[in-house]
Order: structure tokens, then sequence, then C-alpha cells
């Protein structure tokens, strides 16, 4: 069973339009983030939850709106899309805020044509 | 703020070659330093750490020694395999606090038979 697994895989899209990625683990962690990765493989923090509680949320357009329904899930919105959101987008877990190994999943790469 | 510096790739080596990926660091106080890999179509996972001045990481034939004196955790290996083939990133984190991890911008390592 995969740890974390987000869907898509891939996601193609035109400008404006709004679209949704799902997260889950399966490991029982109580912490769980949003990270992207630009195309010289760059990877930022953009948002953290622990237990369904927003934590970190970094200098990202709020057209970016997380959503955690329960502490297994992070769902990542987003609205108007722009070619600037082209990238790939990684989930992440871990077993609290403050622990320092965090599982990724495989990633999501979104293409805004 | 806090950051870290990668070399550039990509690295590109012959199967049994000697491997050193730089990484130096930036930071406020005293932070845990990491190195992560990413393997082809999958998410990062954590590959060694290490927490203090002089410690050494090490994991899977790779190593790597935390230099306060010159801010620096270089990623080595004796001998890489084809299967070494992936992108590498450095990356920190204050400790104790509930900071995320800051990222280096990964460096490509391409092993040939």
């Amino acid at each position: 069973d995969t740890a974390v697994s987000q869907t898509p895989k891939y996601l193609v899209t035109q400008m404006g339009n709004d679209k949704s990625i799902k997260c889950e683990q399966n490991l029982g962690h109580d912490t769980m983030y949003w990270y992207k990765q630009d195309s010289k493989k760059f990877l930022k923090i953009m948002f953290s939850y622990n237990n369904k509680e927003l934590i970190i949320n970094e200098t990202v357009p709020n057209r970016f709106s997380p959503k955690s329904p329960d502490k297994a899930h992070l769902n990542l919105h987003i609205n108007s899309l722009e070619l600037g959101d082209s990238a790939v987008y990684f989930c992440a877990s871990s077993p609290g805020p403050t622990n320092e190994k965090l599982f990724f999943g495989s990633g999501t790469q979104l293409s805004v044509l | 703020g806090d950051s870290v510096t990668q070399m550039e790739g990509p690295v590109t080596l012959s199967e049994e070659a000697f491997l050193t990926i730089n990484c130096t660091y930036t930071a406020t106080g005293y932070p845990s330093l990491f190195w992560y890999v990413q393997y082809p179509g999958e998410g990062l996972q954590l590959l060694l750490k290490a927490t203090k001045a002089d410690d050494k990481g090490s994991n899977k034939g790779f190593e790597a020694t935390y230099r306060k004196e010159t801010t620096s955790f270089h990623l080595e290996k004796g001998s890489v395999q084809v299967s070494d083939s992936a992108v590498y990133f450095c990356a920190l984190r204050l400790s104790g606090s509930a900071r995320q991890l800051t990222f280096g911008s990964g460096t490509q390592l391409t092993v040939l038979p």
C-alpha cells in the first residue's frame, strides 16, 4: 500500500480553470504538507496542517486553498489557474510538526496551457 | 533567512566512480541537516541526516559530515551504481522548531553503466 498517495498524477488544463489535487496518507501521521517544485527542481513549502489545523501558510496567492477534512487527507484547490502555476506539487506527511522525516507522495504534474 | 545552496547539475558519472555533491547552508540558529533523494517518478525520501556539528550521517553507502566551520554538508559515495541515478536534495531545519524543511534546488545525478 502506498503510504502517501496523491491524485491525479498528471493534470493538464486551460488558464482560468479551477482544479483540485487530492492527497491521502495511511501512516497515521498528524501533520501534512503541500510543496511546490518548479521547473528548476526547487522545492518550496506552501502549507502545513497539523490535526486538520493550518500551522504554516507561506506567501501563496489566495487562489490556492487547502482543505483538510480529517488528518489523513489534505486536498489542494486552485482557482483561476495561471501559466505560472505549472509545476509539480508534492504532498507529504510526518508524525508531528517538529518531526524531521517527511514522507512524500509521488507528485502531481500540473500543466496550465 | 535560512537557505541551502547546492552544486548545480546535472552530474554524470560512470559506475563505480566517486561521488561528491556539494551543499552549503545559511541559518540563523543551529540547524539539523538532511539529504533527501528523489528517484524517477517518485516522491522524495530521507537518505541521511546529522543534527549537530561533526556528526556524520550515513545510509546505503552515502555519507555526509556536518561541518560548522565551513557551513557545509557535502554528500559523498565511494562507488556509485546505476541505481543511484536520482535527484539529490540538501535541506536544513532549525532543531526543535515547528518550521518547515528548507530545501536546496536539487542535483540531478545520472550514473552510466
